[in-house]
């Protein structure tokens, strides 16, 4: 079974650009979520999506947006880059539990490393 | 507001002793916990995880144990190797609307030392 995908691994923009992630998720997980990684800052959530609806969001400004494909695949877009956006963006999928009280870990793919200059 | 955070930013070990991460977490309200590994250039891995009923759970050389009376979290690592050195996140997950939120630390970097 293919793990989560992250396209593209390495990405170059300059400030005020804008930029669109693409996540893959695991076949048959349908909860996708992102993150951003910086140094000493840890895995900050964006936001998380199931069945094609955002149902939970991290508190980043509205520039950074995303949306979920039927097919459970994930973009994320961040408009007007800044050099403060330089980052590793992680998805992740999660699988049904099959119990909405029943929680479960989340997967990871490789992440997308953006670097605004 | 609520937060996990890391006792240690980073941990040197001798190869072969055993190493030793803590967690603090705040939200009461937790009731599932998960240990990450992340190597460098890589996404963080699923390393054990353990759920609020338990406190202790044993993996292949690794142990999490969870005090839910003072809100911690720990991951033991037995005869520490060299590809064990990476960055150790840990992540409370609680319920809220019906579905997950989960909060990640901000990482213990594991340094062992050959």
């Amino acid at each position: 079974k293919a793990g989560v995908t992250q396209t593209p691994r390495y990405l170059i923009k300059t400030r005020g650009q804008q930029v669109t992630l693409s996540c893959s998720p695991i076949s048959g997980h349908r909860s996708v979520s992102w993150y951003q990684q910086t140094p000493g800052q840890g895995l900050q959530f964006l936001f998380e999506y199931f069945s094609e609806t955002q149902r939970n969001k991290g508190n980043f400004p509205g520039r950074f947006s995303g949306r979920q494909f039927s097919n459970s695949r994930s973009e994320m877009n961040v408009s007007t880059l800044e050099l403060g956006d330089s980052a590793l963006y992680l998805c992740a999928s999660s699988p049904p539990t099959g119990r909405v009280s029943m929680n479960t870990e989340a997967f990871f793919g490789q992440g997308t490393r953006l670097t605004v200059v | 507001g609520e937060s996990v955070g890391l006792h240690l930013p980073t941990l040197s070990v001798q190869e072969g002793d055993n190493s030793i991460i803590n967690c603090a977490y705040s939200n009461s309200a937790s009731d599932y916990f998960i240990w990450y590994k992340q190597e460098s250039g890589k996404g963080p891995q699923f390393i054990i995880d353990i759920r609020s009923n338990m406190d202790k759970r044993q993996g292949q050389r690794v142990t999490v144990l969870l005090n839910k009376t003072v809100k911690h979290l720990s991951l033991q690592i037995a005869a520490t190797q060299p590809g064990d050195s990476a960055v150790y996140f840990c992540a409370e997950t609680a319920l809220s609307g019906g579905y997950q939120k989960v909060t990640f630390g901000i990482g213990t970097k594991l340094q062992v030392i050959p």
